[in-house]
């Protein structure tokens, strides 16, 4: 079965900061990569995806994830972080033989303070 | 206009009590889900069901039991409710079975069980 780590348990920086969260999975065929936030009192919500292509995806709100297959990752970033980019951000994964699973990491709190 | 709406958002039982959430989604999509998230934020999917066939089953304890009475329904029965029953329900729905398509979350139900 696949797994996701994410490896930020909570994520605090000023505004204008830049931000780079860690995501690894462990599967060894072709996966479907997405991340999701949740914002505070808010349901989750996808940033962005990736299934082919160019390995660096650009997805809402000025967030961009780069896959990188050698290291099993997708990391997420943004340049410059905003107040409300508080939330708490999700990895997540799928085989493509199976793609009706979709795997969770833990999750990232980020708290960008003003 | 919700897209996919939970009753109750919160809801407090007894240990022993069986109980029901209920998921809508008026997005017209064949596919609905529903994930538990633990006290660690893990998310993990319980079931999934496509034009209102079962089509994910993990390995959840047989005193839950979806029910899909239309595809634009998915509740979720428990019964003899245990501690470590508490935790946040999401319900999510895709137009069709498999990661390729976004899926779409409810807001979750906070289950406590004393």
């Amino acid at each position: 079965a696949q797994s996701v780590s994410q490896h930020n348990h909570h994520v605090i920086l000023s505004e204008a900061a830049s931000l780079e969260l860690g995501c690894n999975y462990s599967y060894g065929g072709t996966v479907n990569l997405f991340w999701y936030v949740q914002y505070p009192g808010q349901h989750l919500q996808l940033l962005l995806k990736y299934f082919s292509g160019d390995p660096l995806v650009k997805g809402i709100k000025g967030f961009e994830a780069e896959f990188i297959k050698s290291k099993f990752s997708f990391n997420l970033r943004k340049p410059s972080v905003q107040w409300s980019d508080t939330a708490e951000y999700f990895c997540a994964v799928t085989p493509r033989s199976n793609d009706y699973k979709l795997s969770f990491g833990a999750g990232t709190t980020v708290t960008v303070r003003a | 206009d919700t897209a996919v709406s939970q009753t109750p958002k919160y809801l407090v039982t007894q240990m022993g009590n069986d109980k029901s959430i209920k998921c809508e989604q008026n997005l017209g999509h064949d596919t609905m889900y529903w994930y538990k998230q633990d006290s660690k934020k893990f998310l993990k999917i319980m079931f999934s069901y496509n034009n209102k066939e079962l089509i994910i089953n993990e390995t959840v304890p047989n005193r839950f039991s979806p029910k899909s009475p239309d595809k634009a329904h998915l509740n979720l029965h428990i019964n003899s409710l245990e501690l470590g029953d508490s935790a946040v329900y999401f319900c999510a729905s895709s137009p069709l079975a498999g990661a390729t398509y976004e899926q779409y979350f409810g807001p979750g139900t906070r289950l406590t069980v004393t």
